[in-house]
């Protein structure tokens, strides 16, 4: 079945660092690749996405390219601000089947000023 | 624009009690979510409607969740005899399915504890 393998967290990172948090996976056919974040005491936020091979998706100064050689779809930023301190979570939509959310487990990023 | 919004945020209840908790989607969004999630763990899929049918249901889904979407507008989940393992937090999404892998956009949540 589909899997997303996040990077284990959690991330503690200074102020204007460069971050990155790996994500794979494992998925028949051309999956759907989104990051989401989730800010203390908030639901779940859309940050990015990515539809096809080779794809960018970018926001708020994040990036992550959909990797189909090496199933992989690596979210990274320059410099993080403390604003940016939250959970980080990697999903993925197979294109078989219901369209239900595969989601990793999660990386807590803490930024200290 | 209004999101996804859910009711009640939070909700402590004794076990062997049931729950119902409700999703209100985004006003044009046919197709509506429900997710769990538990501490320290990503979202894990439970059930979706397209417009008032449900079309699939997780094996995490046991008998005594029940869920619906009543004219297609909002959904209500409901939890008979909770027992402990039940403590989570219920999320809902929406999107509007017009191709494939849709955007799905989250509620609050509505975080259950069961005592």
């Amino acid at each position: 079945g589909d899997s997303v393998t996040q990077m284990e967290g959690p991330v503690t990172l200074s102020e204007e660092a460069f971050l990155t948090i790996n994500c794979t996976y494992t998925a028949t056919g051309y999956p759907s690749l989104f990051w989401y974040v989730q800010y203390p005491g908030e639901g779940l936020q859309l940050l990015l996405k990515a539809t096809k091979a080779d794809d960018k998706g970018s926001n708020k100064g994040f990036e992550a390219t959909y990797r189909k050689e090496t199933t992989s779809f690596h979210l990274e930023k320059g410099s993080v601000q403390v604003s940016d301190s939250a959970v980080y979570f990697c999903a993925l939509i197979s294109n078989f089947g219901n369209e239900k959310l595969t989601f990793g487990t999660g990386t807590r990023l803490t930024i200290i000023p | 624009d209004t999101g996804v919004s859910q009711n009640p945020r939070h909700k402590i209840t004794k076990r062997g009690q049931n729950v119902t908790f409700r999703c209100d989607p985004i006003s044009e969004h046919n197709r509506l979510y429900w997710y769990r999630q538990t501490l320290g763990q990503g979202p894990e899929f439970l059930t979706y409607f397209q417009n008032e049918a449900q079309l699939e249901k997780s094996r995490l889904l046991s008998d005594r969740f029940s869920a619906e979407r009543p004219k297609g507008s909002f959904s209500t989940l409901e939890i008979q005899r909770t027992e402990q393992g039940d403590s989570a937090m219920y999320l809902c999404a929406s999107s509007l399915q017009t191709g494939y892998q849709e955007t799905q956009y989250f509620g609050p949540g509505t975080r259950l504890l069961v005592l």
